[in-house]
């Protein structure tokens, strides 16, 4: 039973550049949900993605954008990179959209903005 | 605004003893509650959960407490061995809707060292 995946595992860029993170659910899951952590923090949430639509967001600015696909995998895009958004990204799959009780992560992505 | 505080950044126990971590929040929707363990450079792994209708939830060594009135719960690990030496996150989230509706909401975690 394949777990949820998530590439690339690390990222380096620079301040002002575009980069987008990928997510594959948990086998049998149609809901993703995005966060991020920073160092020596909880994960804080980004939003959460079901039916192809965004249906919950956090306080992150519109920088950070997601798109859902049909097969339920998620990129999540951050535009006009800032140092601060160096952090571990977090993608977590559930079943049956917000009202889901347990979120599954994933590995992470480090990303690492010089 | 830290909806979800666990105030003990570390735990050190010893092997075969009882390991309690604490967590305590302030958001009267969050109607679910949850652990994770997370290991350096691994993402967070499901433990165990409790609903806010029930007040104790076991899963073979794991025991959550909740205490709904003083809004704490707690996470026992009996016996803890050197295994379970990792980051410990509680998480909670709302189902009646609001702004922590479909989302986890989580503490700072617990760094938790079991000494052989």
């Amino acid at each position: 039973d394949a777990g949820v995946t998530q590439s690339p595992t690390h990222l380096i860029k620079t301040r002002g550049q575009q980069v987008t993170l990928r997510c594959s659910p948990k086998s049998g899951h149609d809901t993703v949900s995005w966060y991020q952590q920073a160092l020596g923090q909880g994960p804080q949430f980004i939003f959460q993605y079901y039916e192809e639509e965004e249906r919950q967001r956090g306080n992150f600015p519109d920088r950070f954008s997601g798109h859902q696909f049909p097969n339920y995998s998620s990129e999540l895009n951050v535009n006009a990179l800032l140092l601060g958004d160096s952090a571990l990204y977090l993608c977590a799959s559930s079943l049956g959209g917000p009202g889901a009780d347990t979120q599954y992560f994933g590995p992470g992505t480090r990303l690492t903005v010089l | 605004d830290q909806q979800v505080k666990q105030n003990s950044p570390s735990l050190s126990v010893q092997e075969g003893r009882i390991s309690i971590l604490n967590c305590d929040y302030t958001n009267s929707m969050f109607d679910y509650f949850l652990w994770y363990k997370k290991y350096p450079a691994e993402g967070p792994t499901f433990l165990i959960s409790i609903s806010s209708i029930k007040d104790k939830n076991e899963d073979g060594r794991f025991t959550v407490f909740l205490n709904k009135s003083a809004k704490h719960l707690s996470l026992h690990i009996v016996p803890s061995q050197p295994g379970d030496s990792a980051v410990y996150f509680c998480a909670a989230s709302a189902h009646a809707g609001g702004t922590s509706y479909g989302k986890l909401t989580f503490g700072q975690g617990t760094i938790l060292t079991v000494h052989p």
